[in-house]
């Protein structure tokens, strides 16, 4: 069992937004960053977010990140097919004194 | 230009060791925390272990605590993963990840990932 939840499964249609969230702790999202990743089961993962809500260089803006209390959220607008894979939430967790993962939303575009 | 690279995987019966190898290339090595990640087949991504840039700190997650030791050699420029005792549960495809922050001891974001070395464990 993940140390942070997030929704299994996410859904929307080709332009639409969907948001998936991302419940954590006072340890980890509460005190630390998160991040978050794009997946395609097979391939290597890809930093999408990073410090709640700072995109990487080459990241569409159509991505955006948020965090509240203890809890986050990645955000996707003008939804493609391609960005159909799982997304993932990561933080530090100062109890366990090391790296934590969601576990993982599997985003399907209808 | 960064690359991150996997070698050691293989396939291994139960009770058996790996050495799993990432050779970094294109950045500063000794500068950037080094994780370790695994993708179960059918099942999602796992931490598997952290070390500090400097290797004086590591974590490594609950199911494999004693039996896989993360190591460094910031020389070689090169990240370990001595992997013993391995079990069915740890087939999977195993990758290395560099942290985005230099010198951070938490993570910042794992900004460049290897394409991963698959380890199956069966008898």
């Amino acid at each position: 069992q993940s140390v942070m939840t997030q929704p299994p499964s996410a859904s929307g249609t080709p332009g639409q937004r969907v948001t998936i969230s991302c419940s954590g702790g006072s340890s980890n999202i509460g005190i630390n960053y998160v991040h978050w990743y794009q997946h395609f089961p097979g391939k290597a993962p890809k930093l999408l977010i990073y410090r709640s809500k700072l995109r990487p260089s080459g990241v569409p803006d159509r991505f955006s990140g948020s965090k509240s209390g203890t809890s986050a959220s990645l955000g996707i607008s003008g939804l493609r097919s391609e960005d159909e894979a799982v997304y993932y939430c990561a933080a530090w967790d100062d109890s366990l004194r090391g790296p934590v993962l969601g576990g993982g939303t599997n985003l399907t575009v209808l | 230009q960064v690359h991150l690279v996997e070698s050691g995987g293989g396939v291994v019966q139960p009770g058996g060791s790996l050495r799993l190898s990432c050779e970094a290339s294109g950045f500063t090595f000794r500068s950037y925390g080094m994780y370790w990640a695994r993708e179960a087949p059918g099942k999602g991504l796992q931490w598997v272990a952290f070390i500090r840039y400097d290797g004086s700190n590591a974590y490594h997650v609950e199911s494999v605590k004693g039996r896989f030791f993360i190591s460094r050699d910031n020389v070689k420029n090169t990240l370990y993963l001595q992997m013993n005792s391995l079990r069915v549960e740890d087939t999977g495809t195993y990758y290395c990840a560099k942290d985005l922050g230099a010198h951070y001891d938490i993570l910042t974001g794992n900004d460049y990932w290897g394409q991963g070395t698959r380890v199956t464990v069966s008898s």
